[in-house]
């Protein structure tokens, strides 16, 4: 089965304290996944994807396929990364899949 | 600033009463989607157009159809909705580069629908 889950709804750090967004997978292809993020009162938005290899705003996320993991982290968390982030998995045929999501709360 | 824009942000309608949700954008791309997402729920298509050609997810109920008259605006038809048909409804789009479809998908705000 087609899955992406992220195992947390709530996750809360102190400001400029390591922040790890945990991101599980299930696809017997080659996955290709995505971070988007959702501030406050904005539009769902790509954040990441792991063909791209980059770092935005200062987040990073890795494919571990032999865990099926992609988790998205940051070493250190602004107050401005407060947000709903959701993990996503292209299947292909133009369907994304996405986990529920995780809130961020970053306490000052 | 091109954008998926999504009318109206919240609709109200009764049990069993059509309700039509619109999603227009002005990116020119090629691909829209709808997407249901219930209260701390992941957002789950429903279907999509590329260009003219509708697909529908195997899952998605007959209660909801979609129509799309040009490349700008797409709608979202409910004919019954039902109590478990409130939810927030977002429209996305994305724009297929050289082949490659793995590409990044556009939201709107989406809209909010209660069913009464």
């Amino acid at each position: 089965a087609q899955r992406v889950t992220q195992p947390e709804k709530l996750l809360s750090v102190f400001k400029g304290a390591p922040v790890e967004l945990k991101c599980n997978y299930s696809y017997s292809g080659s996955p290709e996944l995505f971070w988007y993020v959702q501030y406050s009162r904005q539009r769902l938005q790509l954040l990441l994807r792991h063909i791209s290899r980059e770092s935005i705003k200062g987040f990073t996320a890795d494919l571990n396929k032999g865990e099926t993991s992609f988790h998205l982290k940051k070493p250190f968390a602004q107050e401005e990364d407060s947000a709903m982030y959701y993990c996503a998995l292209y299947t292909g045929g133009f369907k994304t899949i996405f986990g529920a999501g995780t809130r961020l709360f970053v306490k000052a | 600033d091109a954008m998926v824009i999504q009318n109206p942000r919240y609709q109200v309608t009764q049990f069993g009463k059509p309700v039509t949700l619109s999603c227009s954008q002005t990116l020119n791309h090629n691909v829209m989607y709808w997407y249901q997402q219930k209260s701390s729920q992941a957002p789950k298509l429903l279907f999509h157009y590329y260009d003219k050609d509708f697909n529908n997810e195997a899952d998605t109920p007959d209660n909801f159809q979609s129509r799309r008259p040009n490349t700008s605006f797409c709608f979202l038809d409910i004919r019954s909705p039902g109590l478990g048909d409130a939810a927030m409804y977002l429209c996305a789009t994305s724009r297929p580069v050289a082949g490659d479809i793995r590409n990044e998908q556009f939201f709107g705000p989406g809209t909010r629908l209660t069913v009464l």
